[in-house]
Formats: structure tokens, C-alpha cells, sequence
């Protein structure tokens, strides 16, 4: 069964930190791009950060760039994502997305066809 | 960064009815880089549609999504139940975004 698995989340005092992970299992872990989409309480989803499946491409929301890094170990199955310098209004839940590729006819196209089921986190003092 | 806006924000039909969902976007979109998602409550998002107008693995042929340039649209023929939701469209690229939701509720 393909399937994602967040961890880490919890409650963080602003300027705190925090490492969300997301277990993958179920397909090839190496050969597919990973996103990071969270979703404020009653609010709709937010893109957060993209990384290539071979780590070599980066992009963040503007709302996160410079306090996030996102990161990936294939060999674990495994992605990261390190949250500093977190505020108020980074309290969300937060998922981890496959993006899955679609061949039709000579053509690709790319939606995030996994998710998992998210891991919250509340920064608060 | 390209905004998307979709309307209405909730729409009240009843089963058995169409559904018609709109995004437009603030600058042109490629439709090979249009999705569409259905989240019911305390679930993640579920994959609808991609490229604008292709249907997911499982995804019902009532559901069916059209557009190009700046204007999509969501379509269901014929609403069933389970199908009231909310639903999101999203733009991928470099910088994805996601519309702000409309919401399918029961008349």
C-alpha cells in the first residue's frame, strides 16, 4: 500500500524550532518529487516547499523562505522538513504530498497524487 | 506568484443536481499544470484531476474539469452524497498555489 506518515509536530513557543518528517512506503521513494502543504485551523491549504527527487531543486512559499528547509533521505524513505524561527501564524497542520507524473500520449503532467494524513503543529507561548 | 481565485465560495445544491466550480487565475496558467482536489472534513486532500481535464485513478466519470488560459472549471454531472466537500484547485510550478476553496454543501 503507498502511503505517507508524518511525525514531529507539537507545540513550539514562537522563535522555537521544530523537524517534521514523513515516512514514505509502498513505492519508489527516490524517483518521485515531495512537496510540503499544511493548512491553517479552518483555513484552506498552503504550498509550502518542493524538492526534487534527487535533491537538486528547492522552491518555497514566500511565507517560509529563509526560516524552512526542506530536505529528503532516499535511502530512509524519508522526508524532512526544518522549521525555524516559527511564528504565530505558521500554526497549521502539515502534509507531506507525492508528486506523481502522468504520461499522456508524448506528453507529462504533475499533481500531488499522495498525501498523507498530517502532523500538527501549534506554536504558541 | 499567480493567484488563483475561485468562486463561488460555498455552493448549496442538492443531490442529484449539477455542480459547476470555478478558478481563475491572475496571469495565464498552463493546463497541463492544473489540478483539482476534494477534501472532506478530517481528511486530507483526495486527487480529482490533472492537466485540467484528466481524471484521477478511481475518480468517477461524473466528475470532469475543462478550461485553459485563465478560466477552469469543475464540473459534476450529477451530485452524489459523498460528493459534498470542499474542493480546490491549484496551479503547479515553481511556486504552487492553491485557490481558496469552494465549499459543495447539501440544499
Amino acid at each position: 500500500e503507498v502511503q505517507l506518515v508524518e511525525s514531529g509536530g507539537g507545540l513550539v513557543q514562537p522563535g522555537g524550532s521544530l523537524r517534521l518528517s514523513c515516512a514514505a512506503s509502498g513505492f519508489t521513494f527516490s524517483t518521485y518529487t515531495m512537496n510540503w502543504v499544511r493548512q491553517a485551523p479552518g483555513k484552506g491549504l498552503e504550498w509550502v516547499s518542493y524538492i526534487s527527487s534527487s535533491s537538486s531543486t528547492f522552491y518555497y512559499a514566500d511565507s517560509v523562505k529563509g526560516r524552512f528547509t526542506i530536505s529528503r533521505d532516499n535511502a530512509k524513505n524519508s522526508l524532512y522538513l526544518q522549521m525555524n524561527s516559527l511564528r504565530a501564524e505558521d500554526t497549521a497542520l502539515y502534509y507531506c504530498a507525492r508528486e506523481g507524473f502522468f504520461k499522456i500520449g508524448p506528453s507529462y503532467y504533475y499533481a500531488m497524487d499522495v498525501w498523507g494524513q498530517g502532523t500538527t503543529v501549534t506554536v504558541s507561548s | 506568484e499567480i493567484v488563483l481565485t475561485q468562486s463561488p465560495g460555498t455552493l448549496s445544491l442538492s443531490p442529484g443536481e449539477r455542480a459547476t466550480l470555478s478558478c481563475r487565475a491572475s496571469q495565464s496558467v498552463s493546463s497541463s499544470s492544473l489540478a483539482w482536489y476534494q477534501q472532506k472534513p478530517g481528511q486530507a486532500p483526495r486527487l480529482l484531476i490533472y492537466g485540467a481535464s484528466s481524471r484521477a485513478t478511481g475518480i468517477p466519470d461524473s466528475f470532469s474539469g475543462s478550461g485553459s488560459g485563465t478560466d477552469f472549471t469543475l464540473t459534476i454531472s450529477r451530485l452524489e452524497p459523498e460528493d459534498f466537500a470542499v474542493y480546490y484547485c491549484q496551479q503547479y510550478g515553481s511556486s504552487s498555489t492553491f485557490g481558496q476553496g469552494t465549499k459543495l454543501e447539501i440544499k
